[in-house]
């Protein structure tokens, strides 16, 4: 199984801050790399897809980034409902899997 | 506008079963690859199980495998997952997805194993 392992566990951060999530794959999984968002008691949102095309209706402060194993989302510049848990996830191969998430907290 | 709506969730004793619907519309469901995902309390997410647009291939995580089955009905664009044998380590959230990077999702509907 491919393994996704997300750096850091948990943020915090500023209104108006640049901030970088990584994700790594324990395999090579190409560019399929997904990136959600997360809010308490909401289904996750779809933010990126094919590690660096932006869902449509996502703000242009995302991006994503990133190929092969090593890819990052950054938001540059965090806007107050940006607040919330991201994660990413692998469809290169069954079973699919999700890194553990990255909690970003209002400093 | 394009959605997805689950629903069959509840309460169980352990060892019983429950099936899940999820309910698509606004797009063309028999093209679509579709997935159940999990969340259980306080914890991240978890694929559970996968479906291809014809219902010819599933996949399944190990931790379901045996004891789920992930259905489609392309007449009616609807979603399903039998759970069967359910443990209270099955409590969760359960959401349907769709598309291979899960551009959609629904609400969610609750599991909640317990004696």
């Amino acid at each position: 199984d491919i393994q996704m392992t997300q750096s850091p566990s948990s943020l915090s951060a500023s209104v108006g801050d640049r901030v970088t999530i990584t994700c790594r794959a324990s395999q090579d999984i190409s560019h399929y790399l997904a990136w959600f968002q997360q809010k308490p008691g909401k289904a996750p949102k779809s933010l990126v897809y094919a590690a660096s095309t932006l869902q449509s209706g996502v703000p242009s402060r995302f991006s994503g980034s990133g190929s092969g194993t090593d890819f990052t989302l950054t938001i540059s510049s965090l806007q107050p409902e940006d607040f919330a848990t991201y994660y990413c996830q692998q469809y290169n191969a069954y079973p699919y899997t999700f890194g553990q998430g990255t909690n970003l907290e209002i400093k | 506008q394009v959605q997805l709506v689950e629903s069959g969730g509840g309460v169980v004793q352990p060892g019983r079963s429950l099936r899940l619907s999820c309910a698509a519309s606004g797009f063309t469901f028999k093209t679509s690859t579709l997935h159940w995902v999990r969340q259980a309390p306080g914890k991240g997410l978890e694929w559970v199980a996968s479906i291809s647009y014809d219902g010819t291939n599933k996949y399944y995580a190990d931790s379901v495998k045996g004891r789920f089955t992930i259905s489609r009905d392309n007449s009616k664009s609807t979603l399903y997952v039998q759970l069967d044998r359910l443990r209270s380590e099955d409590t969760a959230v359960f959401y349907c997805a769709r598309a291979a990077y899960m551009d959609v999702w629904g609400k969610g509907t609750t599991v909640i194993v317990s004696s």
